[in-house]
């Protein structure tokens, strides 16, 4: 069964703390998305990456960076947290052209105290 | 730039057809994804609906694209309350790139 997995389902960090949520799919997949979910916004674009090494801004990326150093990994970092970060992160990937659509992983839920 | 919009909310008797809606803005949406979130899990992909298209059936669930209108609805036949969750639409320009999402159904199926 293909996945896409993220390390963490709950996570509680400070303010001010450097943090790692990390995603990793088995499913050769190129391209890789960070999405973070908010009640009643949906889920909005962080950062995408459509290979090794390359990365690209989506509509939120203040706060955030990411890292691409292999194919199956994606990470999103907080370089120092803060309380409006407190929501739902969703790690996604998809082939190049989009073939069997897009696999979301369940979702890492972090709290920012 | 891109915007999708959905109602909030929308309570259904078990057994009725639900119909969940979505407008989106962008003209040059090609792919138009419906997903639904349970409660605790990830997204998962129910149907899809390519931009030449009118409308795709897929057993309970048949999809309607009006694309002069840019807009798009879900309906579910027969809905149960397995039916309960959180649903998505999202448009893409092209199969791989990013997605659009609205700001998610909540559908609450009542005995």
């Amino acid at each position: 069964d293909v996945k896409v997995t993220q390390s963490s389902r709950y996570l509680v960090k400070r303010t001010g703390e450097k943090v790692f949520l990390e995603c990793v799919q088995d499913m050769d997949h190129e391209n890789m998305f960070w999405y973070r979910q908010d009640p009643g916004l949906g889920l909005r674009l962080i950062y995408f990456s459509y290979d090794v090494k390359m990365k690209e801004k989506g509509d939120i990326p203040e706060g955030y960076s990411v890292s691409r150093e292999k194919k199956e990994r994606f990470s999103l970092i907080l370089e120092s947290a803060s309380t409006n970060q407190t929501s739902m992160y969703l790690c996604a990937s998809t082939f190049r052209d989009g073939r069997y659509g897009y696999t979301f992983g369940s979702g890492t839920r972090l709290t920012v105290v | 730039g891109e915007d999708v919009e959905q109602s909030l909310f929308l309570s259904v008797r078990e057994g009725d057809s639900s119909v969940i809606n979505c407008t989106y803005t962008d003209s040059s949406s090609t792919y138009l994804y419906w997903y639904k979130q349970e409660p605790g899990a990830g997204l998962q992909l129910l149907t899809y609906i390519f931009s030449n298209m009118d409308m795709k059936q897929d057993q309970r669930l048949t999809v309607l694209l009006n694309k002069k209108d840019k807009h798009l609805s879900l309906r579910i036949a027969d809905t149960q309350t397995g039916d309960s969750a959180i649903y998505f639409c999202a448009e893409t320009k092209a199969a791989g790139n990013k997605l659009t999402f609205g700001g998610g159904t909540r559908v609450l199926v009542k005995p």
